[in-house]
Order: C-alpha cells, then structure tokens, then sequence
C-alpha cells in the first residue's frame, strides 16, 4: 500500500514570497490532516479536512494560510506572504475515518520550508 | 482539553542498556494515547497506542509502554537499546478526532 505522498520535500523562499505544498494521501483515507513543525517542537495541527469539508482550521493563521482539499482527496495548502517564523516542516496526514478512539494517523515525510 | 508532557528533551544511553522516555498526559475525559517515533528525514511512525484496553502496551521494535491513571503517565521502556533506536520520540493524546503532540525526546544511543 502506498503511503501518504508529499510535494516538494525541499523549498527555500525569500520572505513576502507566496509557496505551495501538495499532499496526497493513502486512498480511501476519508480524513486529511495538515501539521507544522517548527525545528525542536512536537507537530501543531492547522488544519483538519473530512473528505472536502473543514472540520478543524482553529490554529490556521488565515490572514496568509490557505489550504483547500476540493475533490476530497488530494490538498493544496498555501503560505501568502511567508514570513521568517514560517520555516519549518510541513507534514500531511491522513486516517481512514475520524471520531474512533486511537485511529491512527499516517504521516508522509514532510516537506522542509527555509523562508530566508 | 489534553496535553502532554514529555519530561526529557534528551537521553542518552550506551547500546544495550534499557530505555526509558517519560510522558505525562492531561486530559478532561478518558484518553487515547500514543508514541511515534521520528527518524531523521523520514515520516513519523506509529510505535504503539493505548486506547483504554490492556494497561501495558506492546508496539513494534520491542517499545512497551504502561498508562498508569494514578500518576497520568505513559511512559515509554525498552529493555536493550539498539543504535537503530537513536531518533526523536513524540508522545501523543488523542481528542476526538486531533492528535496533541508532546514537544518530543531525542534518543541518543552510544556503542
């Protein structure tokens, strides 16, 4: 079974600029989740999709973070304009189903963004 | 709400000696817990979860962990390290469908 595929691995910006980071996850996953993590912190949640609608984008700074998962399967999630603070790994999860007690979640490899 | 405590930012022990890596959860309700485990420029993996079965919980590469309600811990125990185990480890509660990561230890393991 392939596992949750990420796009880029690597991107190196200059801030103010506008980047783009592709997920696709392990098919028949219903649930889509977007993480950040700063160098030395656990992984934050931004956001949280259930097929193609949001349940969870509380922590999404929306003033320049945009994500969107249209067709329900693959996503998109944006930085405009990214900021120093900004740099970081950006991983996609995703789980078959939500609201059962210890689904697991799956991780792809992340990508690595330098706003410079 | 949850959280979770990871009381270590580093261990470090010599190959073949027992590991040790502690965890403190809080939680308004019964929790889900977990551990992944994060080697360099690779993906986070699932070790083990506990969700509110048997109270010691084996996962994969020889990981056990034990939920102990009393003392909110979960802590995570191997009996011989492998220079193989040298990684960052997270541990995890669970909300109703979102994971709250701890801040994560790096394991280090010397010959």
């Amino acid at each position: 079974e392939a596992g949750v595929a990420q796009s880029p691995r690597y991107k190196i910006i200059e801030k103010r600029q506008s980047v783009a980071f592709w997920c696709n996850p392990i098919s028949g996953h219903a649930t889509l989740y977007w993480y950040q993590q700063i160098l030395g912190q656990g992984p934050k949640l931004l956001i949280q999709f259930q097929n193609n609608g949001v349940v969870d984008d509380s922590q999404l700074p929306k003033d320049r973070f945009s994500a969107e998962r249209l067709k329900g399967v693959d996503s998109t999630l944006k930085i405009q304009p990214a900021k120093l603070e900004d740099s970081a790994v950006y991983l996609c999860a995703s789980s078959p189903n939500t609201g059962l007690a210890g689904n697991e979640q799956f991780f792809g490899p992340g990508t690595r963004l330098t706003v410079l | 709400a949850q959280s979770v405590t990871q009381l270590d930012s580093h261990v470090s022990v010599s190959e073949g000696t027992p590991v040790l890596l502690r965890c403190n959860y809080s939680s308004s309700y019964s929790p889900s817990l977990f551990w992944y485990v994060q080697h360099p420029n690779k993906g986070l993996q699932l070790l083990l979860k506990y969700t509110s079965a048997a109270t010691l919980v084996k996962g994969i590469n020889g990981f056990e962990a034990e939920f102990k309600k009393s003392e909110t811990s979960f802590h995570l125990t191997k009996p011989s390290a492998h220079m193989s185990d040298a990684a960052e480890y997270f541990c995890v509660v669970r909300g109703y469908s979102t994971l709250t990561f701890g801040k994560g230890t790096m394991l280090l393991v010397s010959p």
